[in-house]
């Protein structure tokens, strides 16, 4: 069965204080691994698939990596509008259900 | 606007009613998704379509639930006789294939009181 741990629950910035968001999972034969913004009352937003181990992708002050284990979402220089949570999502070749798995997401604010 | 649209936005209903919720996919998606969103958690699975054919239902998925996409566009997600565990986000997405990133709508907020 696909796992997917994210670490911390919560993370409270000051604007402009760099950091970075955590992500391990384990999956039969990783197909991918997304990572989505989600904010208050709204369904998840789409950032990044990552799809091999030491791809990078970048947006913006974002900034995904993806090891064989795990992935993080680098956090340069954020600004409030940034607080929302970030939810990692894996899919795998194994058997069982074709849809995402998610972890439960971290919560970031970024305080001005 | 070409999002996932879906309907209600906010649905109450009593223990024990039947609802049913729609979405709007993006029309050159022939992938649909049902996800589950409880507070503090990531979406849960519940079952995809591809075109009109339901390919794949969660065990999270109890008898009392049923989805349809007739003719692979909008879809339906109805929960029978309602429970107050019942209660929940469900967040529909959409995409072009299996490894493409999903578009979701905004879900509609289900409370059984």
């Amino acid at each position: 069965e696909d796992q997917v741990t994210q670490s911390p629950e919560a993370l409270r910035l000051q604007e402009g204080e760099s950091s970075s968001l955590n992500c391990s999972y384990t999956v039969s034969g990783l197909r991918g691994l997304f990572w989505y913004r989600q904010d208050p009352g709204k369904g998840p937003e789409f950032l990044f698939t990552l799809y091999s181990a030491g791809e990078e992708k970048e947006k913006e002050r974002l900034k995904a990596t993806l090891t064989k284990k795990e992935s993080f979402l680098h956090i340069t220089a954020p600004k409030p509008e940034d607080s929302a949570t970030y939810l990692c999502a894996v899919t795998g070749s194994g058997g069982g259900a074709d849809g995402l798995t998610f972890g439960k997401g971290t919560h970031l604010i970024i305080q001005p | 606007d070409t999002g996932v649209s879906q309907d209600p936005r906010h649905k109450i209903t009593k223990r024990g009613q039947n609802v049913t919720f729609r979405c709007d996919p993006i029309s050159e998606h022939n992938r649909l998704y049902w996800y589950r969103q409880t507070l503090g958690q990531g979406p849960e699975f519940l079952t995809y379509f591809q075109n009109e054919a339901q390919l794949e239902k969660s065990r999270l998925l109890s008898d009392r639930f049923s989805a349809e996409r007739p003719k692979g566009s909008f879809s339906t997600l109805e929960i029978q006789r309602t429970e107050q565990g019942d209660s929940a986000m469900y967040l529909c997405a959409s995409s072009r294939d299996r490894d493409a990133g999903y578009t979701f709508g905004s879900g509609t907020r289900l409370t059984v009181v």
